[in-house]
């Protein structure tokens, strides 16, 4: 059974411009979140999308948006990309009402 | 806002040694626990978790323990091996059904020395 797949592993960007990445969930899971994780300091929520609708959202800037399609297949976009943003960007999909997540490897985004 | 802390940052322990890893949480209406590894270059993986009804709960070598009036939980490991050395983050749960998440603390790195 196939894994949480993140695409792209690695980017990198400069300063002011827009990134999407893409996250394809567990078979059957229809729950995905997103999370931005930075060297010690664990995980920070984004948001979570489930039936293509927005659930859940973190405190981040607007700059941070997402999408999922009919296929529960997820993207998130970072507009007007700031030094900060770089961290490794972490997909997570879920069964319906359960907490347990299971992750992808990451999208490791640096911002020069 | 609510907040989980994590101690210590790194540990380092004796192959063969226990390993433990504490979390204290804020919120007094977190229900969920859990504890998740991270290993190099990978996304974090579910090891245990435990509920606010359960005091501690066991699988293998791995436990967890819950003190819901101090709001504290911690992670233990025994007989450590090479494979546990990795990234260890605890979690609670916040929330309901509109805005659930989970809290996270900054994670413990874990070092088996042979």
């Amino acid at each position: 059974k196939a894994g949480v797949t993140q695409t792209p592993r690695y980017l990198i960007k400069t300063r002011g411009q827009q990134v999407t990445l893409s996250c394809s969930p567990i078979s059957g899971h229809r729950s995905v979140s997103w999370y931005q994780q930075t060297p010690g300091q664990g995980l920070q929520f984004l948001f979570e999308y489930f039936s293509e609708t927005q659930r859940n959202k973190g405190n981040f800037p607007g700059r941070f948006s997402g999408r999922q399609f009919s296929n529960s297949r997820s993207e998130m976009n970072v507009s007007t990309l700031e030094l900060g943003d770089s961290a490794l960007y972490l997909c997570a999909s879920s069964w319906v009402g359960d907490e347990k997540l299971f992750f992808g490897s990451g999208t490791q985004l640096s911002v020069l | 806002g609510e907040n989980v802390e994590q101690h210590p940052s790194t540990l380092s322990v004796q192959e063969g040694d226990s390993a433990v890893i504490k979390c204290t949480y804020s919120d007094s209406a977190s229900n969920y626990f859990p504890w998740y590894k991270q290993e190099l270059g990978k996304g974090p993986q579910l090891i245990i978790d435990i509920r606010s009804n359960v005091g501690e709960k066991k699988d293998q070598r791995i436990a967890v323990t819950l003190n819901k009036t101090a709001k504290h939980f911690s992670l233990h490991i025994t007989e450590t091996q090479p494979e546990d050395s990795a990234v260890y983050f605890c979690a609670a749960s916040h929330g309901g059904d509109s805005n659930y998440q989970l809290i996270w603390g900054a994670g413990t790195k874990l070092i088996i020395k042979p």
